[in-house]
């Protein structure tokens, strides 16, 4: 079954250290999308790609990083830099067909990350 | 620039009432609309979404949505709730601008009372 597989889902961090999130699809979907969910506030951009090799800042990038080597994968690294990192992470893929983006997401299970 | 906003963030009926959940959305271009549900710990699922054909947008599970642009809002409703329609649900809203992004409400939780 196609589908967008991210792991680990949970992940305990201790403070300092980088972690990477993985995020993978096999649904041929050319644009991925990275989503931080606080309580109370929603779904927030991270970071976005359209095609390999290209991505870009979404609303809260300061403290995350990517990359976007393969159009199936499209892993999160959560740095050091980011100050309160403890989170639900959701990514996510669309479709972009004849450049509309009527195309609904396809989101994974999610991964919590909790910095101790 | 796009946002959405969901009033309320919490709502509670009775199992069998009327659901209504609303949201009102601001966009310069012609909007695409949807709503998603996530269930606790889960990643979010397709409701429905509206995408210029009919403003009547019906949805899974008996939801159903209704586009107004004078009013600029796609409220989501059901006719009698379910015990299993308790979840978070999120209004978003898209474009053909900006790089396809989507955006999000901040939800809002439903609980049902039997």
């Amino acid at each position: 079954d196609g589908g967008i597989t991210q792991s680990p889902k949970y992940l305990f961090r201790k403070e300092g250290q980088n972690v990477t999130l993985s995020c993978e699809q096999n649904l041929n979907h050319d644009a991925m999308y990275w989503y931080r969910q606080d309580p109370g506030q929603g779904l927030r951009l991270i970071y976005y790609s359209q095609i390999v090799n290209d991505f870009q800042k979404g609303d809260i990038a300061e403290g995350y990083s990517v990359s976007r080597e393969k159009k199936e994968s499209f892993p999160l690294t959560v740095t050091s830099a980011q100050k309160n990192p403890t989170a639900f992470y959701l990514c996510a893929s669309r479709a972009i067909a004849g450049g509309s983006g009527t195309g609904e997401l396809f989101f994974g299970e999610g991964s919590r990350l909790t910095v101790l | 620039a796009q946002s959405v906003t969901q009033l309320g963030s919490h709502v509670s009926v009775s199992e069998g009432a009327l659901v209504l959940l609303r949201c009102n959305y601001s966009s310069s271009v012609p909007p695409y609309l949807f709503w998603y549900v996530q269930y606790p710990n889960q990643g979010l699922q397709l409701l429905l979404k509206y995408t210029s054909a009919a403003t009547l947008v019906k949805g899974i599970n008996g939801f159903e949505a209704e586009f107004k642009k004078s009013e600029t809002s796609f409220h989501l409703t059901k006719p009698s709730a379910h015990m299993s329609d308790a979840a978070e649900y999120f209004c978003a809203v898209s474009d053909d601008t900006g790089g396809f992004k989507t955006i999000f409400g901040a939800g809002t939780r439903l609980f049902v009372k039997a």
